[in-house]
């Protein structure tokens, strides 16, 4: 079982719109959650970062939170743009591990 | 700032062709990755480096094997291309341990025939 979901898989959404991605994890010991962007044929690009103590980021159009007690995270984006249109990586990182989890990603499809 | 650059972009190989899958970072990272990412999975670890001249297995090391003979390069190889090897390999790179931030390269396409 992977050890991070995210869901919903896809969404379409209309320009200006706003939209939320879940991502759940059972990852442990917790050490960090990013949040990457992946447009179509190029590799993936951290937007925000959250730590234990953090519940919630922003980087500009996007917000992330964070809720440790309950393994659960959302990345929102607020007036969505054409250029959101990708894919968005959920990855959690643990303590003592040399390993990343990563989701599968939600594909996002922003449309005029 | 060329960050992290993977040759070849795109790459077709017959099965039982060699390949050698080449990433140059110019951040200094003392750590460096190669996933692969297929169609409804997520990026998977092939084998990683957390220095110049160490290498380690991921979760799907079989049928690849890798160099890091200089800091900032991790070359991957595969000795005989199988069908099951056509996917996007991602290099990655990050400065200290594996929870500080990732910088991908662009991808390198690979179709096995």
């Amino acid at each position: 079982k992977n050890q991070v979901e995210q869901s919903p898989q896809s969404l379409i959404i209309l320009e200006g719109k706003n939209c939320t991605l879940q991502c759940n994890y059972t990852v442990s010991p917790f050490s960090n959650l990013r949040w990457y962007k992946q447009d179509t044929g190029r590799g993936p690009v951290s937007l925000t970062i959250m730590t234990f103590s953090e519940n919630t980021k922003s980087n500009g159009r996007y917000t992330a939170t964070l809720d440790a007690d309950t393994k659960q995270s959302s990345l929102h984006i607020t007036a969505s743009q054409l250029s959101d249109s990708a894919s968005y990586i959920c990855v959690v990182s643990s303590y003592g591990n040399n390993r990343l989890a990563f989701g599968k990603g939600n594909q996002v499809v922003v449309i005029p | 700032n060329a960050g992290v650059t993977q040759t070849p972009k795109f790459r077709v190989l017959k099965t039982g062709q060699s390949m050698t899958l080449l990433c140059a970072q110019d951040m200094n990272h003392e750590y460096m990755y190669w996933y692969r990412q297929d169609p409804g999975m997520g990026l998977r670890l092939i084998h990683y480096s957390v220095g110049e001249g160490t290498t380690a297995k991921g979760e799907v090391p079989d049928g690849y094997n890798v160099s890091r003979l200089k800091k900032q390069n991790f070359l991957l190889g595969l000795e005989s291309a199988a069908p099951s090897q056509t996917s996007v390999y991602f290099c990655a790179s990050s400065r200290q341990a594996m929870n500080t931030e990732a910088f991908f390269g662009q991808g390198t396409r690979l179709t096995v025939v």
